[in-house]
């Protein structure tokens, strides 16, 4: 069975502060994407990267960056957290061959 | 730029009922994916069924089937005989065939309760 983990399930940070969050995929998927899930928006592309150190922009990078140092980890960084980036987190991996995509368990994240 | 429409935000069924579910899409792409995805109240998304735009025949698995109207860009998810495990939020979501990126793009959702 095709695995993504994600480092937390709730996180809670205060304004301004630095947030890293992370994902793990086993099954060497070359693709690995962020997402964004608010209510009545569905789920929003943040970054996604295709290879090792590759990342292109979605629909909604702005306050966001990615850092992709091995194939199986894909980080979302927060630079300075504010109120208006509490969601839902999504990660997902997919084959580059074949679209279907692989979620993680998503990381509800709250900024106080 | 592709857009996914589901204009039910929330449905409800009786145990072992029909419910259709509504989307709608706009591209002007001839080659693509269309998906639905289930998020159960646990969050964890998982893919229920997935479409090839090539092919005329409507995709099926299990309860689950699709109405995938090309030219009407619109893609419908039947779920038959509904169970109370169905009771999830459902996602509609397009993808363009290339070689990398293979993005989604979703819709905003629709909710199912399932009541026994």
């Amino acid at each position: 069975d095709v695995k993504v983990t994600q480092s937390s399930r709730y996180l809670v940070k205060r304004t301004g502060e630095k947030v890293f969050l992370e994902c793990v995929q086993d099954m060497d998927h070359e693709n690995m994407f962020w997402y964004r899930q608010d209510p009545g928006l569905g789920l929003r592309l943040i970054y996604f990267s295709y290879d090792v150190k590759m990342k292109e922009k979605g629909d909604i990078p702005e306050g966001y960056s990615v850092s992709r140092e091995k194939k199986e980890r894909f980080s979302l960084i927060l630079e300075s957290a504010s109120t208006n980036q509490t969601s839902m987190y999504l990660c997902a991996s997919s084959w580059v061959a074949y679209n279907e995509q692989f979620f993680g368990p998503g990381t509800r994240l709250t900024v106080l | 730029a592709q857009t996914v429409t589901q204009s039910q935000p929330e449905m409800s069924v009786q145990e072992a009922e029909t419910v259709t579910l509504s989307c709608t899409y706009d591209t002007s792409e001839n080659n693509y994916y269309l998906f639905w995805y289930k998020q159960p109240p646990s969050r964890q998304m998982i893919l229920v069924i997935r479409q090839e735009a090539y092919k005329q025949q409507n995709a099926t698995e299990n309860r689950f089937s699709v109405n995938f109207q090309k030219a009407a860009k619109s893609f419908s998810l039947k779920i038959s005989d509904s169970q109370l495990g169905d009771t999830a939020m459902y996602f509609c979501a397009f993808s363009m065939i290339k070689a990398a990126g293979n993005k989604l793009t979703f819709g905003g959702g629709t909710r199912v309760l399932v009541k026994p």
